[in-house]
């Protein structure tokens, strides 16, 4: 079935790296834009970061911008997010999430979430 | 950059309709979409584009637009619908970046 599965999420001092994961499965994971989404405890959706479905478009929000990259390798089927120079706010739960074939502007399907916690 | 502005939270009697808005300038241009969050769980897409159901989303979920503010009814609520509720939609600059409401909690009586 169609399936996204995040890993890589843990705990991390402020000021150092993390690469999250997300392995797509049961569908043409290279046709389809990725998006990377976080909910900090307690608080609502965030949108952090689109790739298009080949690598070579990406887009941030202002608030992971220039820290955060988001990539793809897609004979491994497999999306990342690279976090550089972690800050507390940064913890969250991290969802990967697929562009809606139908309509571009809305996310299908989701993973399960990974934990990043930022904390000395 | 956009905002998109939700109730926090409303209550409906079981069987009743609740309307839940979502209110931003980027939904003059753009369709929202709606994401249904229960505790633990990732979101789930109830709605999207103009009133579109994904499969398997119950047809008591619907979505309208209106100016700068969407909408998802529920009509006829069951207990199972008690969730959080996002809207979402593209910058109204038209750069895929993307926005989220604050969400609104549905309680259901």
């Amino acid at each position: 079935q169609v399936q996204l599965v995040e890993s890589g999420g843990g705990v991390v001092q402020p000021g150092r790296s993390l690469r999250l994961s997300c392995a797509a499965s049961g569908f043409t994971f290279r046709s389809y834009a990725m998006h990377w989404v976080r909910q900090a405890p307690g608080k609502g959706l965030e949108w952090v970061a689109i790739i298009s479905y080949d690598g070579s478009s990406k887009y941030y929000a202002d608030s992971v911008k220039g820290r955060f990259t988001i990539s793809r390798d897609n004979p491994k089927n497999t999306l990342y997010l690279q976090m550089n120079s972690l800050r507390a706010e940064d913890t969250a739960v991290y969802y990967c999430a697929r562009e809606e074939p139908l309509d571009p502007d809305a996310f299908d399907i989701w993973g399960q979430g990974t934990t990043v916690t930022v904390s000395s | 950059s956009s905002e998109l502005t939700q109730d926090p939270a409303v209550s409906v009697a079981l069987g009743q309709t609740v309307r839940i808005t979502c209110q931003g300038d980027s939904l003059r241009k753009y369709y929202a979409s709606w994401y249904q969050q229960k505790p633990g769980q990732a979101p789930v897409v109830v709605i999207y584009g103009k009133n579109n159901r994904p499969s398997g989303i119950p047809d008591r979920f619907s979505g309208s637009s209106s100016g700068n503010t969407a909408s998802l009814t529920i009509t006829g609520a069951q207990a199972e619908d008690e969730a959080d509720y996002y809207c979402n939609s593209r910058d109204s600059s038209g750069i895929p970046l993307y926005v989220f409401g604050s969400g609104t909690k549905v309680t259901v009586l």
